[in-house]
């Protein structure tokens, strides 16, 4: 049980497009989604908290127009990058919490996002 | 705040060999602790938990035990496989979770 898939697990775009990473929980009802970026030799920082029907909670430091998340269902949270730059490349990874009220300790597998 | 500090790697290791990744922590409170591991281009798996001081927990022979008065929870593995080179993160949680820096493990034949 206790299953989070997040799609795609890799995608290129070009310099100033937006991209949609989403993030599901299969098995279970996720009131609390997370959303972290890594990068390369890194650890996972964390970029945002989702709460399904409210706004998001941003981390310090992470632009809340660039990085969109939506939290509309109990099952789906999005990330969108918005006008994307090539320094916005990294490796971003959705957790999901169920409502037992344990938190983030099931992740996605990742999405590399590369911007060229 | 609360923090989470690891062993600096990479850590190289025989096979067979015996592992200690070393975590502390520091907290206002009674976090949940984790372990964490990720392989070359994927996400993370939870390896193992602990949710109470003294707790051990335990998957696939790696072992950790939440010590509250030393604030640490080191991961120990009695005999290393070559399918053990991975990233290793311990964490806390309260109402989310924050990540140590990572470890490197590198298990050679």
């Amino acid at each position: 049980g206790a299953v989070v898939s997040q799609h795609p697990s890799r995608v290129i775009c070009k310099s100033g497009t937006s991209v949609k990473i989403e993030c599901r929980s299969l098995d279970f009802q996720a009131t609390t989604m997370f959303w972290y970026r890594q990068f390369p030799k890194q650890s996972l920082m964390l970029m945002a908290t989702s709460n399904e029907g409210s706004k998001a909670t941003y981390e310090q430091g992470v632009e809340k127009d660039k990085f969109l998340i939506n939290h509309a269902s109990l099952t789906l949270s999005t990330l969108t990058v918005t006008s994307a730059h090539p320094e916005d490349s990294s490796f971003y990874i959705c957790s999901a919490a169920g409502t037992i009220g344990f938190y983030g300790y099931t992740f996605g597998s990742g999405t590399r996002l590369t911007v060229v | 705040g609360d923090s989470v500090t690891q062993m600096e790697g990479p850590v190289t290791l025989s096979e067979e060999a015996f592992l200690t990744i070393n975590c502390t922590y520091t907290a206002t409170g009674y976090p949940s602790l984790f372990w964490y591991v990720q392989y070359p281009g994927e996400g993370l798996q939870l390896l193992l938990k602990a949710t109470k001081a003294d707790d051990k927990g335990s998957n696939k022979g790696f072992e950790a035990t939440y010590r509250k008065e030393t604030t640490s929870f080191h991961l120990e593995k009695g005999s290393v496989q070559v399918s053990d080179s991975a990233v290793y993160f311990c964490a806390l949680a309260y109402d989310k979770v924050i990540f140590g820096p990572g470890t490197s493990l590198s298990v050679i034949p």
